[in-house]
């Protein structure tokens, strides 16, 4: 199973700034998918990233608000922009093993304020 | 489309007695996994077990084991001799198996685990 460290776990952020979120995996995978959970809510796909190319956002998700990177097969980032208080959420990351098991980090609890 | 219905917002349970966690699913896709996963309130998401649409034996790991009925589609959670640490949110998640594909999650189930 993938060991996976996400940072920072949370953090309270000005409304108008940005955050970026890491997440880095002990083994080289080929996707890495970030989701969004807001509170009480379950969880919903943000956008899956290839490395060497862009990521592919879901519906109602834009590049400009979720820039990611995806430099290499073992790491990620995801920057959540121009933040508002609907953007308060969970954030995770998660890495599959094709047709078996999908592992997520830790989570990165943000606060909008 | 792939959907994940957990009917059940909250269940309660004593501590050592069995409970089972219910989840229907709806996929046109022939091959495909079930997950599920235990979320307590530090937020972290912790993988429990997965089943595959072709494996013939509901999948065990320690004291949970899947209840899987594909003419059903549901993929209940059974969880035995429950411990107070099993109080938590829990998702029941599926995927396609072709190629790499989203996961597609149910509402969840809060879990109290009582003395």
């Amino acid at each position: 199973s993938a060991v996976i460290s996400q940072k920072p776990s949370r953090d309270i952020c000005q409304r108008g700034t940005s955050l970026t979120i890491q997440c880095q995996v002990d083994s080289q995978v080929t996707m890495m998918f970030w989701y969004r959970q807001q509170p009480g809510q379950s969880l919903t796909l943000i956008a899956t990233a290839n490395q060497g190319s862009e990521a592919t956002y879901e519906s109602g998700f834009v590049i400009d608000k979720f820039p990611i990177s995806r430099p290499n097969l073992t790491f990620s980032t995801l920057t959540v922009s121009n933040m508002s208080p609907e953007d308060s959420s969970i954030y995770l990351c998660s890495v599959e093993d094709l047709n078996t098991e999908a592992f997520f980090g830790q989570g990165t609890r943000l606060t909008v304020v | 489309a792939q959907k994940i219905t957990q009917t059940q917002p909250g269940m309660f349970v004593q501590e050592k007695e069995a409970v089972t966690l219910d989840c229907t699913y709806d996929t046109s896709d022939q091959s495909y996994g079930l997950f599920w996963y235990k979320q307590p309130s530090s937020g972290e998401m912790i993988f429990l077990i997965y089943q595959g649409s072709y494996d013939e034996q509901n999948a065990t790991e320690g004291r949970y084991s899947l209840n899987f009925q594909k003419a059903r589609k549901s993929a209940n959670l059974v969880i035995s001799a429950s411990q107070l640490g099993d109080s938590a949110m829990y998702f029941c998640a599926m995927r396609g198996n072709t190629g790499f594909q989203k996961l597609v999650f149910g509402t969840g189930t809060r879990l109290l685990v009582s003395p």
